[in-house]
């Protein structure tokens, strides 16, 4: 079974320009979540979606924003870059929703390297 | 206070040796806690995952959640220099994924 795939794997944008970020997630999971993964804060949430509408937020402005489709593909987008934004950006997968009380086991992608200059 | 707290490290020790990995945490509702190994370049992989307090074995690896005290533990016993990589733990209950920051390991053959 394939693993959950980011494209692009590495990016270069400057200030002020927004850029997309794709994630395919594993055949038959339905929830998609995005991390921002930096040395100082470390992975932090971002969003998560399950079937096509966004379950939970993180604490992220507004410029952080995200979608999903039919096929449970994901997408986050990410609008008038700042220097603070360059990061490793994580999309996991998994066949639930967190929120609920049972396990529920992520699986993570390599990641976007977002390098904003 | 942060959620989850972890020492960053980095963390090195020789092959062979017993490693102590830990977090603590303030936040009671957590009842799900993991840890995740992730090599440098690729994106963390689930090593291990309990339910509430106790404690629980896979190979070489050991977890334990004390919830009591809020403190949670990684051994790795037989460290190789392909256990370098950075551990992050992470924990849930009714609510996303909460991680630490990672501690990064360094095994020395």
């Amino acid at each position: 079974k394939a693993g959950v795939t980011q494209t692009p794997r590495y990016l270069i944008k400057t200030r002020g320009q927004q850029v997309t970020l794709s994630c395919s997630p594993i055949s038959g999971h339905r929830s998609v979540s995005w991390y921002q993964q930096t040395p100082g804060q470390g992975l932090q949430f971002l969003f998560e979606y399950f079937s096509e509408t966004q379950r939970n937020k993180g604490n992220f402005p507004g410029r952080f924003s995200g979608r999903q489709f039919s096929n449970s593909r994901s997408e986050m987008n990410v609008s008038t870059l700042e220097l603070g934004d360059s990061a490793l950006y994580l999309c996991a997968s998994s066949l639930a929703a967190s929120g609920r009380a049972t396990y529920n086991e992520q699986f993570f992608g390599p990641g976007t390297r977002l390098t904003v200059l | 206070q942060k959620e989850v707290e972890q020492d960053p490290g980095p963390l090195s020790v020789p092959e062979g040796a017993i490693v102590s990995l830990n977090c603590t945490y303030s936040n009671s509702a957590f009842q799900y806690f993991m840890w995740y190994r992730q090599y440098s370049r690729k994106g963390p992989e689930l090593l291990m995952y309990t339910y509430s307090s106790g404690n629980k074995e896979d190979g070489r690896f050991t977890a334990q959640v004390d919830k009591s005290s809020k403190y949670i533990s990684l051994f790795i016993r037989d460290s190789q220099p392909s256990d370098s990589a950075t551990y992050l733990c992470a924990m849930t209950g009714n609510t996303p994924l909460v991680f630490g920051k990672g501690t990064r390991l360094s095994v020395i053959a």
